[in-house]
């Protein structure tokens, strides 16, 4: 079975501009989150979605969003980016009975680079 | 407030030895407690999960530990290899938070022959 991927593995903005990362999960799997990752917060969770719905959101602002089609691959969209924004987006996907059990298998990530 | 701490930042030893590997947390009641490898350049990789109600669990050379009195888990690697070298993330999911996960920072583990 082929593994979760995120695409584009590498890219460079500037601040202000906006970004938008794409995320293929596991065939089955219905659920995907979403995590920031920078050497001083770790990783952090952003948002969820199941069955097109947004189940859960972390706390970041209103500039990150994300959405999820009928194939349950989802989107996340960055907007008016800042310097802070530059981290590893991870994309994990389950198969999500909804519970704190599941498993996450995460992609390799998107590097973003805010210039 | 609610925190999750791996102890080290950076743990170094030797091949053939056990490592151990911290992780605590404070204002949680976790349901479930999760550790990952994630090595550089890449996402984390599921390595064991251990429910609130269990004391032990082991797969192959890995053990974890959890326990909710002391707010601690601990993750141990017996007989390391070098490519057991990378960094270990230990990770609360709460009954609160659905499928989402509270990270620790993670421990960097190297391994020298």
């Amino acid at each position: 079975k082929a593994g979760v991927t995120q695409t584009p593995r590498y890219l460079i903005k500037t601040r202000g501009q906006q970004v938008t990362l794409s995320c293929s999960p596991i065939s089955g799997h219905r659920s995907v989150s979403w995590y920031q990752q920078t050497p001083g917060q770790g990783l952090q969770f952003l948002f969820e979605y199941f069955s097109e719905t947004q189940r859960n959101k972390g706390n970041f602002p209103g500039r990150f969003s994300g959405r999820q089609f009928s194939n349950s691959r989802s989107e996340m969209n960055v907007s008016t980016l800042e310097l802070g924004d530059s981290a590893l987006y991870l994309c994990a996907s389950s198969l999500a009975s909804g519970g704190p059990g599941d498993t996450q298998y995460f992609g390799p990530g998107t590097r973003l680079t805010v210039l | 407030s609610q925190k999750i701490e791996q102890n080290s930042e950076a743990l170094n030893i030797q091949e053939g030895k056990t490592a151990t590997l911290t992780c605590n947390y404070t204002n949680y009641s976790p349901a479930y407690l999760q550790w990952y490898r994630q090595d550089p350049g890449r996402g984390p990789v599921f390595l064991l999960l251990i429910r609130e109600n269990e004391k032990e669990k082991r797969k192959e050379r890995l053990k974890v530990t959890f326990d909710t009195t002391l707010k601690q888990s601990l993750f141990h690697i017996t007989a390391s290899q070098p490519a057991d070298s990378a960094t270990y993330l230990c990770a609360l999911a709460t009954n609160q938070a659905g499928t989402a996960l509270i990270f620790g920072k993670g421990t960097t583990l190297s391994v020298s022959s």
